[in-house]
């Protein structure tokens, strides 16, 4: 079972800003969010990750509210090459566990000239 | 540079006839994952690798298996394929860390074709 809920599809104009929300009502105390990002043909690659708040890498930006039940993944100026598909995941520490290693269905993003 | 290798990147086999997949890397991390991708669909882990403990998924069918001989490799056996497990196969390496979750590593995939 999926424990995370995000758009199915998005489009977009080059320049815009992306804003991709991935709900996670169930997420427990231990778990981090992650986002993957995959191109055609090719595995999904890192994005990035946080806890809470928010946190910036060179590629975008993720913002996590104070109950932690939603995120959001922040795309500045997209161009034609971000289109892919993008995951939102959810898990815990590995610390010796399983862990959750489950991709929900994804986002497809199509970014326009 | 470091990453994650699968050969092939293309395999076609028939159908019953058992097929390996490979996977190697030079992270030398300590947990290695096999995913089935199905053409629109997410990334379905299979099973894992921590060290030489092996981790099933709970719905991974029997035909499914998979072996680590040391920390670089990782095959998948695929030991009677049906039409139904034509997919993209991915590798994924991660090392475990004290304070954040892994980042998982994807190697490219190999796209497994059954006639």
């Amino acid at each position: 079972l999926a424990k995370t809920t995000q758009p199915i599809s998005m489009d977009s104009y080059e320049g815009q800003e992306v804003n991709i929300t991935c709900s996670h009502n169930n997420i427990a105390t231990n778990d981090y969010i992650t986002w993957y990002q995959q191109f055609p043909s090719q595995g999904p690659r890192f994005i990035i990750q946080g806890y809470k708040t928010k946190v910036t890498n060179e590629v975008a930006s993720l913002f996590i509210p104070a109950d932690r039940k939603s995120s959001t993944l922040s795309l500045p100026r997209v161009s034609l090459s971000d289109t892919a598909v993008y995951y939102c995941l959810v898990g815990e520490l590995y610390g010796g566990s399983q862990g959750n290693l489950i991709f929900g269905k994804g986002t497809k993003l199509s970014v326009k000239p | 540079d470091a990453m994650v290798i699968q050969n092939p990147r293309y395999q076609v086999t028939q159908f019953g006839k058992p097929v390996t997949l490979s996977c190697s890397q030079t992270l030398n991390h300590n947990v290695m994952y096999w995913y089935q991708q199905k053409s629109s669909q997410a990334p379905k882990l299979l099973f894992h690798y921590y060290d030489k403990d092996f981790n099933n998924e709970a719905d991974t069918p029997d035909n499914f298996q998979s072996r680590r001989p040391n920390t670089s490799f990782c095959f998948l056996d695929i030991r009677s394929p049906g039409l139904g497990d034509a997919a993209m196969y991915l590798c994924a390496t991660s090392r475990p860390g004290r304070v954040y979750q892994e980042t998982q590593y994807f190697g490219p995939g190999t796209r497994l074709l059954v006639l």
